[in-house]
């Protein structure tokens, strides 16, 4: 069974960084084809994805966010961490890890976890 | 990035109606679509990936069709647990864009 647990500050003040850290079980990052990535969502709003990366370190941003992310992996902790530079409080919103297989949908979501930007 | 446009974006229906929901992306990107069901509070659920294919577990009372450029989420007997946001999101490239979403009431 696959589950994915995000980490992380529920509050970051305006031009500060957020570090997310997604851990997760089931699976190997270094399984060919294997992905994990984040998806965000402000309050009342619709999805939005953000990030990917896969088993052989391949990397794919939203073009919108590119200048400010880092998404990195760290397969022996089963970890999957997530940047975000200068937070503005239009980056409220919940963040979701998210698992993918290559050519494949979103198939397993973790939980979310809120993120607040506010002085 | 490819648009991906719901309609409508509010639907209401009653318990036992058949609902069809539409996506339309902005170009073509074959039957590269995933539909998600998501309730308030919640992580999103995949219902259907690749325009057609039902997820595993998922309920047969939904389906989708389409492909290129118009899609349809199709629920053909409405139960009280249905009533929720449906997303569709396009993976056929990056980024993997999603739609506005359709949020279906009670009527």
């Amino acid at each position: 069974q696959i589950t994915l647990k995000e980490s992380g500050p529920t509050l970051v003040r305006p031009t500060q960084t957020l570090t997310l850290t997604c851990t997760f079980s089931g699976f190997s990052l270094s399984t060919s084809g294997v992905g994990v990535g984040w998806i965000r969502q402000p309050p009342g709003k619709a999805l939005e994805w953000v990030a990917l990366i896969y088993w052989d370190d391949d990397k794919r941003y939203s073009p919108s966010l590119k200048s400010r992310l880092t998404i990195t992996k760290d397969t022996s902790k089963n970890q999957v961490v997530l940047t975000m530079t200068n937070m503005d409080p239009v980056d409220t919103a919940t963040y979701y890890c998210i698992h993918i297989y290559t050519f494949g949908p979103t198939d397993v979501w973790g939980k979310g976890t809120t993120v607040t930007v506010s002085s | 990035d490819i648009q991906m446009t719901h309609s409508p974006s509010t639907l209401s229906a009653s318990v036992g109606d058949r609902v069809t929901i539409t996506c339309r992306a902005s170009q073509s990107i074959s039957s590269w679509l995933a539909w998600y069901q998501q309730k308030p509070g919640k992580a999103p659920k995949l219902l259907i990936y690749k325009a057609s294919n039902l997820e595993s577990g998922v309920s047969s009372r939904f389906s989708g069709s389409g492909s290129g450029t118009e899609f349809t989420l199709t629920i053909s007997s409405l139960q009280p647990d249905d009533f929720a946001t449906y997303y569709c999101q396009q993976y056929n490239s990056y980024p993997y864009t999603f739609g506005q979403g359709t949020k279906l009431e009670i009527k």
